[in-house]
């Protein structure tokens, strides 16, 4: 158990619908991290924050948004979703600000599925 | 910009046999690169990282990676597998970059079966 906690775990929605996805860090942990997994991509880095500010950008899309909350949990909000949507996003957390300084630790992700 | 090759989508190997998993990487500098593991229905667990210093690093579960700059690599090795260790195995690396982004970038993973 990596103490990051990712809710829901699997969420079916409709093109065109937004949806919410909800990460719980370790406890201590100042930083989040999203990432996006699909078969064609891998795993892609989206976003990081940290200590509630956002700290690093990826390959984000601009119908897609996160933030980080006082008490740290983060929420990644998606938009005008798409079928090439479907995948699994995760959820990392870690100590410090620079993931080369402290161990990224992942939770079980949310399978994302669009119709 | 920096990336990451992992050549092989898919290894089967016999418990018990050695493995090697390679990756090659891209980037300007020396990068800082890691090994992840995703088992089914889990979040990536980290193996190992290589950030300086002796190019030969220890990890958990009995892996081990060696850094050759000659040749853009970082592969991951095992002596003896167990069957508990087919999974998914993620390279990464990233720039000791001063600004920008700071996240991991994967290589597209190479799957690991075990054959009893």
């Amino acid at each position: 158990d990596s103490g990051v906690t990712q809710t829901p775990k699997h969420l079916i929605t409709a093109t065109g619908q937004r949806v919410t996805l909800r990460c719980s860090p370790r406890s201590g942990d100042l930083s989040v991290y999203w990432y996006q997994q699909s078969l064609d991509q891998g795993l892609q880095f989206l976003i990081q924050y940290y200590n509630g500010e956002e700290r690093a950008k990826g390959n984000i899309l601009e119908r897609f948004s996160a933030q980080q909350f006082p008490d740290l949990h983060s929420e990644l909000n998606l938009s005008s979703l798409e079928l090439g949507d479907s995948a699994l996003y995760f959820c990392a957390s870690s100590a410090g600000g620079r993931s080369l300084n402290s161990p990224l630790h992942f939770g079980n992700g949310t399978r994302l599925t669009v119709t | 910009a920096q990336s990451v090759t992992q050549p092989d989508i898919h290894i089967t190997v016999s418990e018990g046999a050695s493995l090697e998993l390679r990756c090659n990487y891209s980037y300007g500098a020396t990068p800082y690169l890691f090994w992840y593991v995703q088992s089914p229905g889990q979040g990536l667990q980290l193996l190992l990282k290589y950030f300086s210093g002796d190019t030969l690093v220890q990890g958990i579960k009995g892996f081990e990676a060696e850094f050759k700059r000659s040749q853009s690599s970082f592969n991951l090795r095992k002596p003896s597998v167990h069957w508990s260790d087919a999974a998914e195995y993620f390279c990464a690396v990233v720039g000791p970059s001063g600004g920008g982004a700071d996240g991991l970038t994967f290589g597209k993973g190479t799957h690991l079966i075990i054959q009893p």
